[in-house]
């Protein structure tokens, strides 16, 4: 069973507007949400992350957003840039730096 | 670079051979997690370590798979007997336990191909 979901296996987005990249999670013993970009033949990259006590983390051009009633939270990139085209990974853990349980990802292409 | 680092990048072997791959996590950091990534997947959890303690290993993690992490710095792991369905990249994390919620800072990865 997927406790973690990303819907949408691909996004396209044109350069300056926002990618907004969503995920669905069901067990709600997780507590920590965060986000992962990757390239292809690297490691995840660590993006941005945000804790069920919140509702909204912002770090530059990156906003997460949780809505835990919904077991949802998407990740908002504002303005997107061609360099942001990569795969990325919602995960979620039940804190206390325990293993992360990751989506399938999804392709983000900003076209210029 | 002081960030996570494995070794090797790359490593093609036949069905049936023994393999072993090192990951050195970041030098303050006291949790190393393996996970595994196939084509189309996102990382799956193999096995983690507080230190040199190993605290979980996954049910993906097969009597064929052993990790250690000797003096709670670099860690290993073995595939034993490869078989074709190991083929995959094997990815290390690292992360520092102070409580709450952490990020995990992964290495580049060893991609594993089993002819």
């Amino acid at each position: 069973d997927q406790q973690v979901k990303q819907n949408s296996p691909s996004l396209s987005v044109q350069e300056g507007r926002i990618s907004i990249l969503n995920c669905d999670y069901t067990n709600s013993m997780f507590d920590y949400f965060l986000w992962y970009k990757k390239y292809p033949a690297e490691g995840p990259t660590f993006l941005i992350s945000i804790s069920s006590i919140k509702d909204k983390n912002e770090d530059g051009r990156f906003t997460v957003f949780l809505n835990k009633s919904a077991k949802h939270l998407s990740l908002h990139i504002v303005p997107s840039q061609p360099g942001d085209s990569a795969v990325y990974f919602c995960a979620a853990s039940k804190g206390g730096n325990t293993p992360l349980v990751f989506g399938k990802g999804t392709r983000l292409s900003v076209i210029a | 670079d002081t960030g996570v680092s494995q070794d090797p990048r790359h490593k093609i072997t036949k069905r049936g051979q023994n393999v072993t791959f090192r990951c050195d996590p970041i030098s303050e950091h006291n949790r190393l997690y393996w996970y595994r990534q196939t084509l189309g997947q996102g990382p799956e959890f193999l096995t983690y370590f507080q230190n040199e303690a190993q605290l979980e290993k996954s049910r993906l993690l097969s009597d064929r798979f052993s990790a250690e992490r000797p003096k709670g710095s670099f860690s290993t792991l073995e595939i034993q007997r490869t078989e074709q369905g190991d083929s995959a990249m094997y990815l290390c994390a690292s992360s520092s336990y102070i409580g709450g919620g952490s990020e995990q800072f992964f290495g580049p990865g060893t991609r594993l191909t089993v002819l």
